[in-house]
């Protein structure tokens, strides 16, 4: 089954770090650009982040650039952002997804997971 | 950044009526080279991650109903749902992937009448 599963998520305090995970399977998944979106529960989508197959270029928001970090292992099919100096504003549900298209750098996002629950508090 | 703004923000519409929902760029998002819109829209219900309905602005993904369609160009697009039925009720978001950040409009959620 061609699937993305986010994982790694949790409470964290404002200021602390955390790693989300995102498992791919039932595709080449080194084939693909993928990205990090997030939603604050009932409100809109905000992209996050962005990496290519290759894992040579990454771009990212504004609001997070300096203190995330997207990679990827293709040898494990798994797709990460590191989070760092995290804020209460970061309070998300964090998907990851897939860009349609082989090799494609612009395109939409055809393939997304359940995504994963991150809460900043103290 | 390009601006992403959607109307309505909330749409209530018979069973078996058209709903249509429009989607405003703050800049164009035709490539001129290739000649596509590079704009997506996504259906999201309850609990789960956003669906891939339509994307380059007009087409539709594999497995979606026919009676969901996109059309527009340049910085004015609009999905339609020509026969809405009750599995339809949803938050509807626009997108644009021209370029980073690749922002979406606000949502416009669609309720029966």
């Amino acid at each position: 089954e061609v699937q993305l599963v986010e994982s790694g998520g949790g409470l964290v305090h404002p200021g602390g770090s955390l790693t989300l995970s995102c498992a791919a399977s039932g595709f080449t998944f080194s084939n693909y650009w993928m990205h990090w979106v997030r939603q604050v529960p009932g409100k809109g989508l905000v992209w996050v982040a962005r990496i290519n197959s290759d894992a040579s270029t990454t771009t990212y928001a504004d609001s997070v650039k300096g203190r995330f970090t997207i990679s990827r292992d293709n040898a494990k099919n798994t797709l990460y952002v590191q989070m760092n100096s995290l804020r209460a504003e970061d309070t998300a549900v964090y998907y990851c997804a897939r860009v349609t298209g082989v090799a494609a750098r612009l395109g939409a996002f055809d393939l997304w997971g359940q995504g994963t629950m991150v809460t900043v508090s103290s | 950044d390009i601006v992403m703004t959607q109307s309505p923000d909330s749409l209530a519409v018979s069973l078996g009526e058209r709903a249509t929902i429009n989607c405003k760029s703050s800049q164009s998002v035709l490539y001129r080279s290739n000649n596509k819109n590079y704009l997506a829209w996504y259906q999201q219900k309850p609990g789960q991650p956003p669906k891939l309905l339509i994307h380059w602005a007009s087409t539709r993904e594999s497995g979606v109903p026919d009676r969901f369609s996109g059309s527009g160009s340049g910085t004015d697009f609009t999905l339609t749902i020509s026969s809405l039925q009750a599995e339809d009720v949803a938050v509807y978001f626009c997108q644009q992937y021209y370029s980073t950040p690749h922002t979406f409009g606000q949502g416009t959620k669609l309720e029966i009448k």
